[in-house]
């Protein structure tokens, strides 16, 4: 089974300052891994996707995401926040030695909210 | 190129009736999936259509069934509403086979489902 942590409920950051958004997965082999962003009353829009390689990948918008296997995590990051990257930001995961589970699993996601 | 598209964007339900959303996946993709977000929550895998067919299915119930067309549209039908069907129901396209195996995908702005 393959399931993803969103630990925090919500983040606050000062425009200008830097913001983390923290994701920690579970996985029975190697991950892929996902950030999506989603604006009100929109879908989800892709930021970045972690399959191999460098474990610092970069996105649209600025965003980052580190990859830490040791510790099983994925955090999101962006060295200086904007007030229009207040959104609420998913976490997903999937088991690339799965191949017949195509499907995403989703955290429960956290609500970014930076501060004029 | 037209992104992924859903219909109708909301609906409005009684307790017992049925239900028939629709999708039509981004230009050049073969695969569907369909997933719910209830409110507060992440998108949860309702299931994935590849070739006409059921690939892999989450855990919803057999109300919850789906079609997908010579075109690649799907279809999402839901039987029996009950309230707690109230959600977001995304549909997200990507392609099957890609070099690595890792489907991207993208996703519409969804249909919001009320149930009364």
């Amino acid at each position: 089974a393959q399931s993803v942590a969103q630990p925090e409920d919500q983040v606050k950051v000062a425009e200008g300052n830097p913001l983390t958004v923290k994701c920690t997965y579970s996985v029975s082999g190697n991950p892929y891994l996902f950030w999506y962003v989603q604006y009100p009353n929109r879908g989800l829009q892709f930021l970045l996707k972690y399959i191999t390689g460098d474990n610092l990948v970069k996105g649209s918008y600025g965003f980052e995401a580190e990859f830490n296997k040791s510790q099983t995590s994925f955090h999101l990051k962006k060295p200086s926040a904007l007030v229009s990257d207040s959104a609420l930001y998913f976490c997903a995961v999937r088991d690339s030695t799965d191949t017949g589970r195509r499907a995403l699993t989703f955290g429960s996601g956290t609500r970014l909210q930076v501060q004029p | 190129d037209a992104g992924v598209t859903q219909s109708p964007t909301h609906l409005i339900k009684t307790r017992g009736q049925q239900v028939t959303l629709r999708c039509s996946p981004k230009s050049g993709h073969d695969t569907v999936s369909w997933y719910q977000q209830a409110l507060g929550q992440g998108p949860q895998f309702i299931f994935q259509y590849y070739e006409e067919e059921e690939r892999q299915r989450g855990n919803f119930p057999d109300r919850f069934s789906g079609h997908q067309f010579p075109n690649y549209s799907s279809e999402l039908n839901v039987n029996a509403l009950l309230l707690g069907d109230s959600a977001l129901y995304l549909c997200a396209s990507s392609l099957r086979w890609v070099g690595d195996g890792l489907n991207e995908q993208f996703f519409g702005p969804g249909t919001r489902l009320t149930v009364l």
